[in-house]
């Protein structure tokens, strides 16, 4: 099936710092979604994006929906310890909707 | 407005068995997905339901099936429960009648086959 790649795999950082992390296709996709998955728990959605270009923020969370329709970053700005957990993105691919393909997921670690 | 809710949490099979998971979607959505999330392969879909009727497949073998009812909630069952079977499954509802279309997750159904 189509893949996303999502990067970094994992990524550890101070309390304070900022981080960015992005997902990267081969296809175009209709709809990026940014997801945090506690352990044991489902993926909380974060931010969606419907448009390319389109920037949206969530508190210190933002996103943006690369012009390429192919590509979307997610950036957390002043981290705490609460960021810990898996970021995944997920998008609908042009012609396959209300299916979703996820990226393998970033896990952060947040050193206080 | 409540979410997603998934009965049951946690459950404990043996290979073989079969077993059946629910999903209540968020009230107004009328469409269902359901994931299997395992730490190898990560998130993969399996099939999403709309009105009572399977509107998207994933890859998944015939043993995976499912249904969904009048009042949207959905069924997914598992026969035959193989080892590999052990995963969190996951379903996410949605409006699903717009073409840009937000899932919201349940808690997942965490399934161990022994």
């Amino acid at each position: 099936g189509q893949q996303l790649n999502q990067s970094p795999q994992s990524m550890f950082i101070q309390e304070g710092e900022d981080v960015s992390m992005n997902c990267t296709s081969s296809s175009i996709f209709n709809t990026w979604l940014w997801y945090k998955q506690d352990p044991g728990e489902g993926p909380v959605l974060l931010i969606a994006l419907y448009k390319a270009g389109e920037l949206t923020s969530n508190g210190r969370l933002t996103a943006q929906f690369g012009i390429t329709r192919k590509d979307s970053f997610l950036n957390i700005s002043a981290s705490i310890p609460s960021d810990v957990g898996i970021y995944f993105c997920a998008g609908q691919l042009k012609g396959s909707n209300y299916k979703l393909t996820f990226g393998k997921g970033t896990l952060l670690t947040v050193n206080p | 407005k409540a979410g997603v809710t998934q009965t049951p949490r946690y459950l404990i099979k043996t290979r073989g068995q079969q077993v059946t998971l629910s999903c209540s979607p968020i009230s107004g959505h009328r469409s269902v997905s359901w994931y299997q999330q395992t730490p190898g392969q990560g998130l993969q879909f399996l099939f999403e339901y709309f009105s009572e009727t399977q509107r998207n497949k994933g890859n998944f073998p015939g043993r995976f099936s499912g249904r969904q009812f009048s009042n949207s909630r959905s069924e997914m069952n598992v026969s035959t429960l193989e080892l590999g079977d052990s995963a969190l499954y996951l379903c996410a509802s949605s409006l699903g009648d717009r073409g840009a279309d937000t899932q919201y997750f349940g808690p997942g159904t965490r399934l161990t086959v022994l």
